[in-house]
């Protein structure tokens, strides 16, 4: 069975450009949380969406926006783009309701953002 | 806001010896999960602790989770250069669903 897919893996941008990355779950998977991964640091929480619906959210801007597919795929959408941006965004999928708290998390390889 | 700290930051170990990670969370915790990031990977599930005083066992890796359930550890019984990579605790507090992880632990075995 195919894992979480991202795309795109990498990914340069300027600053105060837009970017869209993508998200698949796992077949059957109908959570998709964000993470953002700072070199050297743990990832931090954006989002997570359960059937299409917002369940959680991080303290990140308004700039950071998301949104959950019918097919329970995910795109993460992040405006105004700044250096600070610059990151691994990874995506990760779990079974389960959507209280994630007890759900193991399936990583995505992740998209490499850098802004320059 | 809730924050969850690992120490060390920095672990060199020779192969065949033992490694230990802490993890210390500034608030009880609903359960704790550990994680693994190889270098250029991405975090992978390693187990997840529940109940206060849990302690759990996957061959020569061993995880407690304390009685206050605001920390937990995971022990490396003769590491192995297979063990590479950071260590990650990741916690759930209070009614949220925001996955906390920790600051992670990185652990380099010199064959």
């Amino acid at each position: 069975d195919a894992g979480v897919t991202q795309s795109p893996t990498h990914l340069i941008k300027t600053r105060g450009q837009h970017v869209t990355l993508r998200c698949s779950p796992i077949s059957g998977h109908k959570s998709v949380s964000w993470y953002q991964q700072v070199l050297g640091q743990g990832p931090q929480f954006i989002f997570q969406y359960y059937e299409k619906e917002e369940r959680g959210r991080g303290n990140f801007p308004d700039r950071f926006s998301a949104r959950q597919f019918p097919n329970y795929s995910s795109e993460l959408n992040v405006n105004a783009l700044l250096l600070g941006d610059s990151a691994l965004y990874l995506c990760a999928s779990s079974s389960g309701g959507y209280r994630v708290a007890y759900n193991e998390q399936f990583f995505g390889p992740g998209t490499r953002l850098t802004v320059l | 806001g809730q924050q969850v700290m690992q120490i060390p930051q920095y672990q060199h170990v020779q192969e065949g010896e033992d490694f230990t990670t802490y993890c210390n969370s500034s608030t009880t915790l609903s359960n704790i999960q550990w994680y693994k990031q190889r270098p250029g990977g991405h975090p992978v599930f390693l187990i997840q602790l529940v109940k206060s005083g849990e302690v759990k066992k996957q061959k020569r890796l061993t995880f407690q989770f304390g009685e206050a359930k605001k920390n937990s550890s995971l022990h490396i019984t003769a590491t192995q250069t297979t063990d590479v990579g950071t260590y990650f605790c990741a916690g759930y507090g209070g009614a949220t669903n925001k996955l906390i992880f920790g600051t992670g632990t990185l652990l380099a075995v010199q064959p």
